[in-house]
């Protein structure tokens, strides 16, 4: 079955620092990526859309500044928290979509945790 | 994107059908049905999805009505292992966005 993996898997850093977060599709080519992220105990929101050699597009809400992303192949892209504060903590999670849509594959996540 | 109401949670005995029911009453006509679920911690895992036919795979059963307002998910032998968040979501197959609703935590006990 289709994978995808992140790394790291979680990371803590100092506030002020900015962290950078991959995922990867490992045997698939995955056409669309998208970024949530998860507080404790809520459910997923949905930051952003990104294709392969485009700029993502941003949900409603999140700050485009701050969270870089990056589609740059057909198997990578990364999530860049930029000058984390500690209310950016929480549990980032990608997926990625291949030629279909109607399927999409979730990383295992990355908890980012701010000093 | 139309919304979906869930039972916030269910507890189902090891070994019995669960069924999950799912409200999505504002569907429109090109929207999908999607099931995933989430283990603790972990990233989310597809389950199933579908339009208007009925629907089943080696993970579950999509049972959706007729006029397309409501759906059910079964899992026809529920195992420890299927403990975890259900999430119900509606959305277009033309952008992949899926919005997450609060979900059914299914508690599959012994």
């Amino acid at each position: 079955g289709a994978v995808v993996s992140q790394h790291p898997s979680w990371v803590i850093c100092k506030s002020g620092t900015s962290v950078k977060i991959e995922c990867r599709s490992l045997d698939f080519q995955a056409t669309t990526m998208f970024w949530y992220r998860q507080f404790p105990k809520q459910s997923l929101m949905l930051m952003a859309t990104s294709n392969e050699g485009s700029k993502a597009t941003y949900e409603q809400g999140v700050e485009k500044d701050k969270f870089l992303i990056n589609h740059a192949s057909l198997t990578l892209s990364t999530l860049t928290v930029t000058s984390a504060h500690p209310e950016d903590s929480s549990f980032y999670i990608c997926s990625a979509s291949g030629s279909s849509l109607y399927e999409q594959y979730f990383g295992p996540g990355t908890r980012l945790t701010v000093t | 994107d139309a919304k979906t109401t869930q039972p916030p949670s269910m507890d189902c005995a090891e070994g019995r059908a669960a069924n999950l029911p799912c409200n999505h009453s504002t569907i429109s006509g090109n929207e999908y049905v999607y099931w995933y679920r989430q283990i603790h911690s972990q990233g989310p895992q597809y389950i199933i999805h579908g339009l208007k036919n009925n629907e089943t795979n080696e993970m579950a059963s999509l049972i959706i009505t007729e006029d397309r307002k409501s759906s059910t998910l079964i899992l026809p032998h529920a195992t420890l292992r299927d403990t975890a968040v259900y999430y119900c979501i509606v959305g277009s197959s033309n952008t992949g966005k899926l919005i997450f609703g609060q979900g059914t935590t299914l508690q599959v006990k012994p």
